[in-house]
């Protein structure tokens, strides 16, 4: 099942933080966070493993609660970069690096 | 730069036809995937291959196959293609095996048009 990502869009002014939020309905092993953006490849930003550790871009921070099966992705001091559509990718337990991933929520960040 | 290519990047093919995209993983990448990503959608799950074997499938139908090869190239076929399979086709290559938490690394995609 997809996991639902909150908001589904938010527009920043540059140096503005934001967060974006991923719920599953399934018993996570992982999370994994990328950026998309428009006719480019998805680029890999984070990922959070069941257990605490974590792998990923020292710019970006993000929380995975095992417990709610929730992650959310912090953006701080925000820039024009930053502009593109983020999906989460979801893997359950058991499903061997199949990665489900949510919707995306666009972010738009401007001058 | 993710170090996958595919090609072709973009495609035009009639209903009915039969379509292969490639993909060209970095080397010891053991692990791909395909996804089917529609416009203003998330990657679909399509399937994944470890060293040369299907390792899990969504929920595609059977005209859907792949095949994945010792020089670390794959390919995804689509047979008696329908107008619903025009979208976005990304692989992800990863280092290690499936289910370890290893990062994905996404090839530019091949946009297919179905007409």
């Amino acid at each position: 099942q997809q996991p639902v990502q909150s908001p589904q869009a938010v527009i920043l002014r540059e140096g503005e933080d934001a967060v974006i939020n991923c719920s599953s309905s399934k018993a996570l092993y992982s999370v994994h966070w990328y950026r998309q953006k428009h006719g480019e490849a998805p680029v890999f930003l984070m990922i959070l493993l069941k257990g605490g550790e974590q792998k990923g871009h020292d710019k970006i921070s993000a929380s995975f609660n095992e417990k709610k099966q929730q992650s959310s992705l912090y953006l701080t001091a925000s820039q024009l970069s930053y502009s593109g559509t983020y999906f989460c990718g979801t893997e359950a337990n058991n499903q061997g690096g199949k990665l489900i991933f949510g919707q995306g929520t666009e972010l738009s960040v401007k001058p | 730069e993710t170090g996958v290519t595919q090609s072709p990047t973009h495609l035009i093919k009639t209903r009915g036809q039969q379509v292969t995209l490639r993909c060209s993983s970095q080397s010891g990448h053991n692990t791909v995937s395909w996804y089917q990503q529609a416009l203003g959608q998330g990657p679909q799950f399509i399937f994944q291959y470890y060293r040369e074997e299907e390792n899990g499938r969504g929920n595609f139908p059977p005209r859907f196959s792949g095949l994945q090869f010792p020089n670390y190239s794959s390919e995804l076929n689509v047979n008696a293609l329908e107008l619903d399979d025009s979208a976005l086709y990304l692989c992800a290559s990863s280092l290690g095996n499936p289910g370890e938490g290893t990062e994905a690394f996404f090839g530019q995609g091949t946009r297919l048009t179905v007409v």
